[in-house]
């Protein structure tokens, strides 16, 4: 079945660094992407729309230029959180649909950032 | 604008017996999909069962069946047979066109040996 591989699982930065989390579709082509967050015990909260060739779309309250999403071909969808800080810290999660199978969404692992 | 209801945070079931987890769901559409989705302590999203509106009958796969009411806009997941494997999170979702998968907020199934 179809994969989608996010990478890395986890990562440790210090506060106001840069952090780039992928998100690849494997075997399927995907025009669309979700990235996703989820704080502990509760539901995954849609951060943004990652629409490959153009900008993303992004959630009320959800802030554009710090989370940034790039969507540069139809198999990669990137998210990099920049200038980090602890409140930052959560778990990111992809997905990605496979128009093949009517509209079945696959997700990542998830990536845990921890912000120091 | 899609709505995704569920009003169990927890629920525990015996180990071999049946439990049901309950999902309402509000929206404006005519055509739309309906997910419950497992979310073990990997934290890995997994797809137990999928259902189209369209369709009267009720998505069935092994162990797990729905309860689709439409005009009630409810969305139950039935789990039978329950194993220990089956312990985790389980979230219900909708979405609808190009709409992104809206979730509920979730309830934790616990099984008990």
């Amino acid at each position: 079945g179809a994969v989608v591989s996010q990478h890395p699982s986890w990562v440790i930065c210090k506060s106001g660094t840069s952090v780039k989390i992928e998100c690849r579709s494997l075997d399927f082509q995907a025009t669309t992407m979700f990235w996703y967050r989820q704080f502990p015990k509760q539901s995954l909260m849609l951060m943004a729309t990652s629409n490959e060739g153009s900008k993303a779309t992004y959630e009320q309250g959800v802030e554009k230029d710090k989370f940034l999403i790039n969507h540069a071909s139809l198999t990669l969808s990137t998210l990099t959180v920049t200038s980090a800080h602890p409140e930052d810290s959560s778990f990111y999660i992809c997905s990605a649909a496979d128009r093949r199978s009517n509209e079945k969404l696959f997700f990542g692992s998830g990536t845990q950032l921890s912000v120091l | 604008a899609q709505t995704v209801t569920q009003s169990q945070p927890e629920m525990s079931v015996q180990e071999a017996e049946t439990v049901t987890l309950s999902c309402t769901y509000d929206t404006s559409e005519s055509d739309y999909y309906l997910f419950w989705y497992k979310q073990p302590p990997s934290r890995q999203m997994i797809l137990v069962i999928r259902q189209e509106a369209y369709k009267q009958q009720n998505a069935t796969e092994n162990r797990f069946s729905v309860n689709f009411q439409k005009a009630a806009k409810s969305f139950s997941l039935k789990i039978s047979d329950s194993q220990l494997g089956d312990a985790a999170m389980y979230f219900c979702a909708s979405v609808s066109g190009n709409t992104p998968l809206v979730f509920g907020k979730g309830t934790r199934l616990s099984v008990i040996a």
